[in-house]
């Protein structure tokens, strides 16, 4: 059974950082794509980014409003993916979610249980 | 950057309606066209992808069908476990963008 479980949210300041991690299992993780999605209070779903696998290049997207402060790491040998977060804002408060991203589908398949950040002084 | 349209924002239905929530796309993205249900409190779940193909385990009550600009999400017979909010999520070049989400609501 696939699993993803996120962790390391929390309470920060404006300009301050965060990282976030995600424990993955029950799939090859050296293999997948994985995206993180965010979910502000009330409001609807954001892509924030993706990390394809080494093997694809191990490359990494952003969203605009998140590009040059946020980046997606991964660690296939610990089957984990983070998400550092730097230069913070009160918009970027909400729900992150891990999840699988298919390459053959461009589609989110597995979602974990989401993270809650929340910037605010 | 490509913009995703749901109509309608809300919409209120009785178990076994036939139900059809449509996703507009701003320019052509082809049939890369996801569709996820999302519950109060819990992580999206993905429905459909490639606009028709519907995601292992998920009930055959859900249908997807449209490419290039339209796109369209049907429920069959509406039971009590489909009430929930549904976005669309669009895939061109890079990124993926949502549409606002649709609310089903029990009439």
């Amino acid at each position: 059974e696939v699993q993803l479980v996120e962790s390391g949210g929390g309470l920060v300041k404006p300009g301050g950082s965060l990282r976030l991690s995600c424990a993955a299992s029950g799939f090859t993780f050296s293999d997948a794509w994985m995206s993180w999605v965010r979910q502000a209070p009330g409001k609807g779903l954001e892509w924030v980014g993706r990390i394809k696998s080494r093997v694809d290049g191990g490359t990494t997207d952003y969203a605009a409003p998140v590009k040059g402060r946020f980046t997606i790491s991964r660690t296939d040998s610990d089957d984990t993916l983070y998400l550092q977060m730097n230069s913070l804002k009160n918009e970027d408060t909400g729900v992150y979610y891990c999840t699988t991203d298919h390459s053959d589908r461009y589609a989110l398949g597995n979602w974990g249980q989401g993270t809650l950040v929340t910037v605010s002084s | 950057d490509i913009q995703m349209t749901q109509s309608p924002s809300t919409l209120s239905a009785s178990v076994g309606d036939r139900v059809t929530i449509t996703c507009r796309a701003s320019q052509s993205i082809s049939n890369w066209l996801a569709w996820y249900q999302q519950k109060p409190g819990k992580a999206p779940k993905l429905l459909i992808y490639k606009a028709s193909r519907v995601e292992s385990g998920v009930p055959s009550r859900f249908s997807g069908s449209g490419s290039g600009t339209e796109f369209t999400l049907t429920i069959s017979s509406l039971q009590p476990d489909d009430f929930a909010t549904y976005y669309c999520q669009q895939y061109n070049s890079y990124w993926y963008t949502f549409g606002q989400g649709t609310t089903l609501e029990i009439k």
